[in-house]
């Protein structure tokens, strides 16, 4: 079975620049997670969606970050424009549904290494 | 809120042997999941074990069983028979059954298994 699937999987953009990274989820699965990982902060949850539908952002840091999922099958997260401070390790993440006597793990992508000089 | 707590920033365990990587948690939730997930140095997360609240028995995967004290709310993992390829960073993670899906991670025992 395919996992889920980031690109690109390294990204090097100067400050001011748009950076748009993807990723496709398991299929089947009713969640999508975006996630950053900083050596400074460690993973950090930015938004997840459920169903296509964006359900918490609380953790995307400003304005400047925007995520979408048009699809089951797609998503994005946006930042425009870049800053240095934004480099870090971007994950995506997708699971099943919980019940009220089970969980069920996050599935993560390989991630996208970000850099912006 | 949930808090994860890992009180190892680093272990070195000789091959061959057991090791032990501790985990404690702190949440209101009445009922939970915690998973452990490793990253080797290449980047990935790899999802390695999960444990319900409600299940009775400890879980296990192969080489790795998670010793769980609800009591005392720590979720140890326990790799057997370590090898080099075991080391990495493990991270303890835990998600509530209810209510936000958030998976709250704790900070990560960097783990290295000696020849």
């Amino acid at each position: 079975d395919a996992g889920v699937i980031q690109s690109p999987r390294h990204e090097v953009t100067e400050m001011g620049q748009e950076v748009t990274l993807r990723c496709k989820p398991i299929s089947g699965h009713d969640y999508l997670f975006w996630y950053r990982q900083t050596m400074m902060r460690g993973l950090e949850l930015l938004i997840y969606f459920n169903n296509n539908v964006p359900i918490d952002d609380s953790g995307m840091p400003e304005d400047r970050f925007s995520a979408k999922m048009p699809n089951a099958s797609f998503s994005t997260l946006k930042i425009q424009p870049s800053e240095p401070r934004d480099s870090a390790v971007y994950f995506c993440a997708s699971s099943l549904a919980r019940g009220a006597y089970y969980n069920s793990p996050l599935h993560f992508g390989n991630g996208t290494r970000l850099t912006v000089t | 809120a949930q808090k994860i707590t890992q009180t190892q920033p680093g272990m070195f365990v000789q091959e061959k042997e057991a090791v032990t990587l501790d985990c404690t948690y702190d949440t209101s939730d009445p009922s939970y999941g915690l998973f452990w997930y490793k990253q080797p140095s290449s980047g990935e997360m790899i999802f390695l074990i999960y444990q319900g609240s409600y299940d009775q028995q400890n879980a296990t995967e192969g080489r790795y069983s998670l010793n769980f004290q609800k009591a005392r709310k720590s979720a140890n993992l326990v790799i057997s028979a370590s090898q080099l390829g075991d080391s990495a960073m493990y991270f303890c993670a835990m998600r509530p059954n209810f209510g936000n899906e958030k998976l709250t991670f704790g900070t990560g025992t960097r783990l290295t298994i000696i020849p």
